[in-house]
């Protein structure tokens, strides 16, 4: 595609239900990346992967948020007994590797909105 | 990792107005990038910035990175409405690569026609 995708838009669950988030990077991009934003705020950085492995996971909050990426292309973050202050929009972008010691371009996706009733 | 502070968190100005956002850290940058949020939109970059002292211009935007490499500023001439945004500083923790970005909280610019 064009550029990154992310599925759905907007997801309204309950407090302790479980919700599956999904990112389509940009077709070729071998990293991708997993950040949420709060309202007034930056995105905070979550976890993000090269390939199919997890290269640095360090901002995942706590044991209830999981990713995967498979093949190496679409990722998921999971969210278990989701719970109020989870509420934010999730963020995906992806990167391609640049030339020389730059780093790279990330392009970011619509996010997802998440509501936790 | 250490985050990036921005100043001012807002702006408003009169269409035609100039206007300068700024990036401190208390540590030195490897690299300072800039991205530009729209109100319900996602971050789109700007530019990145690598040198001591460097100054780089796209149209009616110019950024800089400080000589110590701990500030970085975009300034932005004769604002537009199409301007309106927030604006955000991000670092990375080492040069190169792929890297993950810690953003600054951002500046909301508004701009009155």
């Amino acid at each position: 595609g064009a550029g990154v995708s992310q599925t759905p838009s907007n997801k309204v669950t309950e407090k302790g239900k479980y919700v599956e988030l999904r990112c389509d990077p940009i077709s070729g991009h071998t990293a991708l990346y997993w950040y949420r934003q709060s309202l007034g705020q930056g995105p905070e950085f979550l976890i993000y992967f090269q390939g199919t492995g997890a290269a640095d996971d360090s901002g995942l909050p706590n044991d209830r948020f999981f990713a995967v990426r498979p093949e190496g292309s679409v990722s998921t973050l999971k969210i278990q007994r989701t719970e109020r202050g989870d509420s934010a929009v999730y963020l995906c972008a992806s990167s391609f590797p640049g030339a020389g010691g730059s780093t790279d371009t990330q392009y970011f996706g619509p996010g997802t909105r998440l509501t936790v009733l | 990792g250490q985050q990036v502070m921005q100043i001012p968190q807002y702006q408003h100005v009169q269409e035609g107005e100039d206007f300068t956002t700024y990036c401190n850290s208390s540590t030195t940058l490897s690299n300072i990038q800039w991205y530009k949020q729209r109100p319900g939109g996602h971050p789109v970059f700007l530019i990145q910035l690598v040198k001591s002292g460097e100054v780089k211009k796209q149209k009616r935007l110019t950024f800089q990175f400080g000589e110590a490499k701990k500030n970085s500023s975009l300034h932005i001439t004769a604002t537009q409405t199409t301007d309106v945004g927030t604006y955000f500083c991000a670092r990375t923790p080492r040069e190169g690569g792929s890297e993950k970005l810690v953003f600054g909280k951002g500046t909301k610019l508004t701009v009155n026609p």
